[in-house]
């Protein structure tokens, strides 16, 4: 069974900083990983996905990256603002189903 | 519109009511899932929908809950004589493709039930 697991569980930093979030998953074989946003009280919003083949994907400031065979994704946000405060969720889909399996987020505060 | 469509979008029950709570996802999406997203967790897989056909319920966590798709688009999550661990935000995301492909999942916002 997928378990999915992310650090750290919440993190305050001051508007401007580099960060890393990381996520890492049991099982290897996964067809892809994805970052999600969730703001307080809203759905999900796909940030970015990584395919299994993939080693990164980069979107503006955002950069995912996927080692698959140790079982680690890191999220990384440059020069991070107030307005990238939410929840950061990452899941991986496994080839056995179709069943996404979540980790239990980061809550990001960015300071201004 | 263009995404997915939860309502009602706030439920409050009563401890043993029925609830029934709907999804319409984007048009022409094959597949559709459910999850349930506890207070400070995440989201857990419910079921799986490939056009009409439930392929996976595994996730239900109790025969009280039980979901359809009858004409393979809108979907129907019924949850039957509620109790208060039930309470959650209800998610329903589509995705273009069947099984086993690599989609996107597109989330709507969710429906917050609350039981008293």
């Amino acid at each position: 069974k997928q378990e999915v697991t992310q650090i750290p569980a919440a993190l305050s930093v001051p508007e401007g900083e580099n960060l890393v979030l990381n996520c890492s998953f049991t099982d290897s074989a996964i067809y892809n990983l994805q970052w999600f946003r969730q703001d307080p009280g809203k759905g999900l919003t796909s940030l970015l996905l990584i395919q299994s083949s993939q080693r990164e994907q980069t979107s503006g400031r955002l950069n995912a990256s996927l080692d698959k065979s140790s079982g680690r994704s890191t999220l990384y946000i440059a020069a991070s603002q107030p307005g990238d405060s939410a929840t950061y969720l990452c899941a991986a889909l496994s080839t056995s189903g179709s069943r996404l399996t979540f980790g239990e987020g980061t809550q990001l505060t960015v300071n201004p | 519109g263009a995404g997915v469509s939860q309502s009602p979008r706030y439920k409050v029950a009563k401890r043993g009511q029925d609830v029934a709570l709907r999804c319409d996802p984007i048009s022409g999406h094959v597949s559709l899932f459910w999850y349930q997203q506890a207070l400070g967790q995440g989201p857990e897989f419910l079921t799986y929908f490939q056009n009409e056909a439930q392929l996976d319920k595994s996730g239900l966590p109790s025969d009280r809950f039980f979901a359809e798709r009858p004409e393979g688009s809108v979907s129907t999550l019924k949850i039957q004589r509620t109790q208060q661990e039930d309470s959650a935000v209800y998610l329903c995301a589509s995705s273009p493709r069947g099984q086993g492909s690599k989609n996107i999942q597109y989330f709507g916002a969710g429906t917050r039930l609350s039981v008293l």
